[in-house]
């Protein structure tokens, strides 16, 4: 099994583009999490899917942010516009279902400039 | 407002040495607390704890779980510099699976 795969695994952009992070999750696996990893605030999570079904998005941290699950096997995580504050490495998990642990793909680096 | 809290932020230590990291919690509708080790890539899971008292083992690795003073330590004897990492500690909420709270992690150096 490869993994929880995400791409691109770096990117950079300037302040007002369109940003867009992509996520493979485990075959198989029915959850998928969407977290952003800080300096200041550590590992949080934005919002995770169960079965392409967004269930909980209360970490989305504004409307600039959104995220869709078309399918069982692809996510993506957008942020329109983009600004400085949101540089941040953001991580996709999945899982198979909420009493085994969480998969974490190897993470996007973004940096705004 | 929920939180989790460990400790050290970072230690440093000598291969060889026996380390124990903290992880307090204060959590309404406490379901479990999960280890994750993070070297320079993503979170790689460790233990997942939902009972007191009973220690989990993974090789030169163990967690323990106190329920009732709201913590958990994660042990490991003859640290390798293999070791070193961040190790973060989450909790998990009944009525709020999969969103787990992390806390700040620990940054374990090992020098050889």
């Amino acid at each position: 099994d490869a993994g929880v795969i995400q791409s691109p695994r770096h990117e950079v952009t300037e302040m007002g583009q369109e940003v867009t992070l992509r996520c493979k999750p485990i075959s198989g696996h029915d959850y998928l999490f969407w977290y952003r990893q800080t300096m200041m605030r550590g590992l949080e999570l934005l919002i995770y899917f169960n079965n392409n079904v967004p269930i909980d998005d209360s970490g989305m941290p504004e409307d600039r942010f959104s995220a869709k699950m078309p399918n069982a096997s692809f996510s993506t995580l957008k942020i329109q516009p983009s600004e400085p504050r949101d540089s941040a490495v953001y991580f996709c998990a999945s899982s198979f279902n909420l009493y085994y642990e969480q998969y974490f793909g190897p993470g996007t680096r973004l940096t705004v400039t | 407002e929920d939180k989790v809290v460990q400790s050290p932020l970072s230690l440093v230590v000598h291969e060889g040495d026996t380390v124990t990291l903290n992880c307090s919690y204060e959590v309404t509708n406490f379901r479990s607390l999960l280890w994750y080790k993070q070297e320079k890539k993503a979170p790689t899971f460790l233990f997942m704890l939902t009972s007191s008292g009973i220690e989990k083992k993974s090789g030169r690795l163990s967690s323990i779980l106190d329920k009732k003073e709201l913590f958990s330590i994660l042990n490991i004897t003859a640290t390798q510099t293999g070791d070193s990492a961040v190790y973060l500690c989450a909790v998990e909420r009944w009525g709020s699976q999969g969103n787990l709270i992390f806390g700040k992690g620990t940054k374990l150096s090992v020098k050889p």
